[in-house]
């Protein structure tokens, strides 16, 4: 198994361009999320997936959009990038988000964005 | 809003000293976990607490769930320069659900 993994690894945007940042996990999870990280501010909830199909706001979804048309794939797309979205973004999958047993979060390895 | 203190912010120590992370809020957890995360890659699962005064060890880590289940902290004795990372806890408010992270803790350990 992959696991999670992310691509690119590394991104350099100017203001105001599109782009998209892929997450994709081997392991039939069925919750995928997208967490920014950012110095002395831990990870913060972009957006969160609990199946195909569904996806929900986290803490602080302004500025992206995601979609999951699949159980493996999802997406983080950034519209109009601007400077404040200089971050590294991780993408997490995990077996369940219903019982805490099952609920560790799979990290993938990130993407280092710079927004200029 | 939930929120999830982490303390100290930074700590820096000598092989073979011990210490503690801090990890408090306000609210209730169903559950928290402890991550571990080196530079360039993504946090690894620690350890999952989910019952008060849960405690538990991963060889010289010790992780204690409070009793109320508001906060929760990591214990590390004869610290070694391979315990150098950043260490995040975080909560799951409901059964399941989002987690929320705290700010992280970045341990370096010198020999």
């Amino acid at each position: 198994n992959a696991g999670v993994t992310q691509t690119p690894k590394f991104q350099v945007l100017k203001t105001g361009q599109s782009m998209t940042l892929q997450c994709a996990q081997d392991m039939n999870h069925e919750y995928m999320s997208w967490y920014r990280q950012d110095p002395g501010m831990g990870l913060r909830l972009i957006h969160y997936s609990v199946g195909a199909g569904i996806t929900d706001q986290g803490e602080v979804p302004n500025g992206y959009n995601v979609s999951r048309s699949t159980t493996e794939d999802f997406p983080l797309r950034l519209l109009s990038a601007a400077p404040s979205q200089t971050s590294v973004y991780f993408c997490a999958s995990s077996y369940s988000w219903v019982q805490s047993s099952y609920n560790e979060q799979f990290f993938g390895p990130g993407t280092r964005l710079t927004v200029l | 809003t939930q929120l999830l203190e982490q303390s100290p912010q930074f700590l820096s120590i000598q092989e073979g000293e011990n210490l503690t992370v801090y990890c408090n809020s306000s609210s209730v957890f169903s559950s928290l976990q402890w991550y571990r995360q080196e530079p360039g890659e993504g946090p690894v699962l620690l350890v999952t607490v989910v019952t008060g005064g849960e405690v538990k060890k991963l060889k010289r880590l010790t992780f204690q769930f409070g009793d109320a289940r508001k906060d929760s902290s990591l214990h590390i004795t004869a610290a070694q320069p391979g315990d150098t990372g950043l260490y995040l806890c975080a909560g799951a408010a409901n059964q399941g659900g989002k987690l929320i992270f705290g700010q992280g803790t970045e341990l370096s350990v010198k020999p």
